[in-house]
């Protein structure tokens, strides 16, 4: 079956300890993202890798990293999470195109206290 | 500036009717990408249509069709013949060029409509 698949689902942590959401896609897609949600904002972009190794900011990069060692995976670092970051979290992938649609992970819900 | 704007945070309707949700774009590139997404109380997205820049018949799927208007920017979803399942949060997303790198694509999403079929 074609999917995103992220982990954890849910999470509540502390202020300063080092987290790390993994995100993997079976589609061999070449264009993955990170997205968080909170009330009021919508979607906002964090990062986004248009291939392996290739990777830019999205709207709000500022607390996060990425890496995209390969195709399949694009895990999202938080080095030091802050209340700040408490969200829900989505990773998808697609193909590259601009009529290409996002297809979406389940969603992590963070809880930073 | 905002990228894409939704104006209506909700929006009520009842069943087996058509109701229209607002989308608004700002963007300088010729070529773009532009998309509906369903949320409902699940938490899953849900895609469910797309329209290009370059296309010039509004795009349908179903009961969902798109009101494209290039010259004023907007993109509304109708929905015609509301069933209760369509109660859910919408949102209207953009996919285009970041920046100086056109091999580079961002996407950007509204702040969404929560939609309300009553029976």
């Amino acid at each position: 079956e074609a999917q995103v698949t992220q982990n954890p689902r849910y999470l509540i942590t502390v202020t300063g300890k080092k987290l790390t959401v993994t995100c993997s896609q079976n589609m061999n897609h070449e264009y993955m993202s990170w997205y968080r949600q909170d009330p009021g904002l919508g979607l906002r972009q964090i990062y986004y890798s248009m291939n392996v190794e290739v990777t830019d900011k999205g709207d709000v990069p500022e607390g996060y990293k990425v890496s995209r060692k390969e195709k399949r995976n694009f895990p999202l670092i938080l080095e030091s999470p802050s209340p700040n970051q408490t969200s829900l979290y989505f990773c998808a992938s697609s193909k590259r195109g601009f009529n290409q649609p996002q297809h979406f992970g389940d969603g992590t819900r963070l809880s930073i206290l | 500036a905002q990228k894409i704007t939704q104006t209506q945070p909700g929006m009520f309707v009842q069943e087996k009717e058509a109701v229209t949700l607002d989308c608004t774009y700002d963007t300088s590139d010729q070529s773009y990408g532009l998309f509906w997404y369903k949320q409902p109380s699940s938490g899953e997205m849900i895609f469910l249509i797309y329209q290009g820049s370059y296309d010039e018949q509004n795009a349908t799927e179903g009961r969902y069709s798109l009101n494209f208007q290039k010259a004023r920017k907007s993109a509304n979803l109708v929905i015609s013949a509301s069933q209760l399942g369509d109660s859910a949060m919408y949102f209207c997303a953009m996919r285009e060029s970041s920046g100086e790198n056109t091999g580079f694509q961002k996407l950007v999403f509204g702040t969404g409509t929560r939609l309300l079929v009553s029976p």
